[in-house]
């Protein structure tokens, strides 16, 4: 089990840019979320996908940005002509619904800085 | 409306000294669960413990212990004998559904907790 693992770390970009970032969830679960955390602030719920369907997305996703789990395994989450308000963590979770419901297991985060 | 507060934004207290982290919540739901996360400067969150509505009985685990109030919407955290590794920002959040397979997660603001040697 190598848990959840987010690429890349870090993406400074600037204001107009696309950019995408991808999540690997731990191998056996089939549950995703994306989550967005700026400084001094819980995180706030993006976007949520069961296997490959996203099932639910927060009225924070704008049309800017779209989400994706092609095969149910990783995902992608693509900001399209970033704004200085995208700087933020963008953390990603998997669950399982063999454990407990609701606990999720994040991955280290991925900083966009939009200068 | 779903909310969750933490009123405390820092905390600092000296190495053994015993500490309570103060966690409010709002839910329409009466079947809801309630959660703790510790997110050190490293930065990822760490999973600390989970609490079904129905169960209001207290938890202890080692020197962490978790206060489920019902009655005062409140899920306290309380370290004992706290040590400077216990830094961290922690958070507290809400998951209002069941019957769902969607337990997003509603977050505190987080309390960051200093701890001095």
């Amino acid at each position: 089990d190598t848990g959840v693992s987010q690429d890349p770390r870090h993406k400074i970009t600037k204001r107009g840019q696309n950019v995408t970032f991808r999540c690997d969830p731990i191998s056996e679960h089939n549950r995703l979320y994306w989550y967005r955390q700026t400084l001094g602030q819980g995180p706030e719920f993006l976007t949520y996908f069961q296997n490959e369907a996203q099932l639910e997305k927060s009225r924070l996703l704008s049309d800017r940005f779209s989400a994706e789990r092609p095969k149910g395994s990783f995902s992608t989450l693509e900001i399209q002509r970033t704004e200085q308000g995208d700087s933020a963590m963008y953390l990603c979770a998997s669950s399982s619904p063999r454990l407990a419901a609701g606990e999720q297991y994040f991955g280290p985060g991925t900083r966009l800085t939009v200068t | 409306a779903q909310k969750v507060t933490q009123a405390q934004t820092e905390i600092s207290v000296v190495e053994k000294e015993d500490v309570t982290l103060d966690c409010v919540y709002e839910t329409r739901d009466t079947t809801y669960y309630l959660f703790w996360y510790k997110q050190p400067p490293s930065g990822e969150l760490v999973f600390l413990i989970r609490r079904n509505s129905f169960d209001e009985q207290n938890e202890i685990s080692g020197r962490y212990s978790w206060n489920f109030q019902k009655s005062t919407s409140s899920f306290n955290f309380t370290i004992t004998a706290s040590q400077v590794v216990d830094s961290a920002v922690y958070f507290c959040a809400l998951s209002p559904r069941s019957g769902d397979s969607n337990y997003q997660l509603i977050w505190g603001a987080g309390t960051k907790l200093i701890i001095k040697p």
